[in-house]
């Protein structure tokens, strides 16, 4: 069964501060891994989406890494801002359309 | 990217009763799904709504519980019959341009159902 996990389940940050997050999939066969944003009380945003062939990405403050031989991603967030408070979800694709979520990572950023 | 509307934002409903939630894309696209995000948990796929033909159901959801339409590139809507509190969730449509694996897929804003 292809699989997607998240650690940590839940982090507090505080506001300037970084922080990375970790995600470990099984899927098979790898397609593409993306990385969301999902707001409370709405549907998920995307941030990065990276193919076998790329091992780092960056959107603003957000880089993603992948090792596809190790099937290990991470997001990291530089300088937090209160407003990256939001769950961050790890979804992994196989060769097709359809896409595996991770449970995700709550981040809360406090002043 | 694209911009997803979904109608209702949220509902309450009472038990055996039915609730239709409406998406509406911005432009045509390929791809839309239905999705469950059921209370601390993260996104289930319920189906691939197909344009002109029978929506695609993944395992554990059926056609008689969550009729699915498409009548257009741009609309379809997501029924929930006969509910009961375990329906309690919220409700996503996404939506991908292509049908290309890469493609980013985009999420509308969910409905939040409860079932009383």
């Amino acid at each position: 069964k292809n699989q997607v996990e998240q650690s940590p389940q839940s982090l507090i940050i505080l506001e300037g501060k970084n922080c990375t997050l970790q995600c470990n999939y099984t899927v098979s066969p790898f397609s593409n891994l993306r990385w969301y944003k999902q707001d409370t009380g709405r549907g998920p945003v995307s941030l990065t989406i990276m193919t076998f062939s790329e091992n780092t990405k960056s959107n603003g403050r957000y880089t993603a890494t992948l090792d596809a031989d190790t099937k290990q991603s991470s997001l990291h967030i530089t300088a937090s801002q209160l407003s990256d408070s939001a769950s961050y979800i790890c979804v992994v694709s196989a060769d097709d359309y359809k896409l595996s979520f991770g449970a995700g990572t709550t981040v809360t950023v406090r002043a | 990217s694209a911009v997803i509307s979904q109608k209702p934002s949220r509902d309450i409903c009472q038990r055996g009763t039915s609730l239709t939630i409406q998406c509406q894309v911005d432009s045509q696209v390929t791809m839309m799904f239905w999705y469950r995000q059921q209370p601390g948990q993260s996104l289930t796929l319920i189906a691939t709504a197909n344009q002109g033909s029978e929506a695609t159901y993944e395992s554990g959801f059926v056609i008689d519980k969550f009729p699915i339409s498409r009548p257009n590139l741009t609309f379809s809507t997501l029924t929930v019959s006969n509910m009961s509190p375990e329906d309690s969730s919220i409700y996503l449509c996404s939506v991908q341009r292509s049908s290309t694996a890469t493609d980013t897929q985009y999420f509308g804003p969910g409905t939040r159902l409860t079932v009383l």
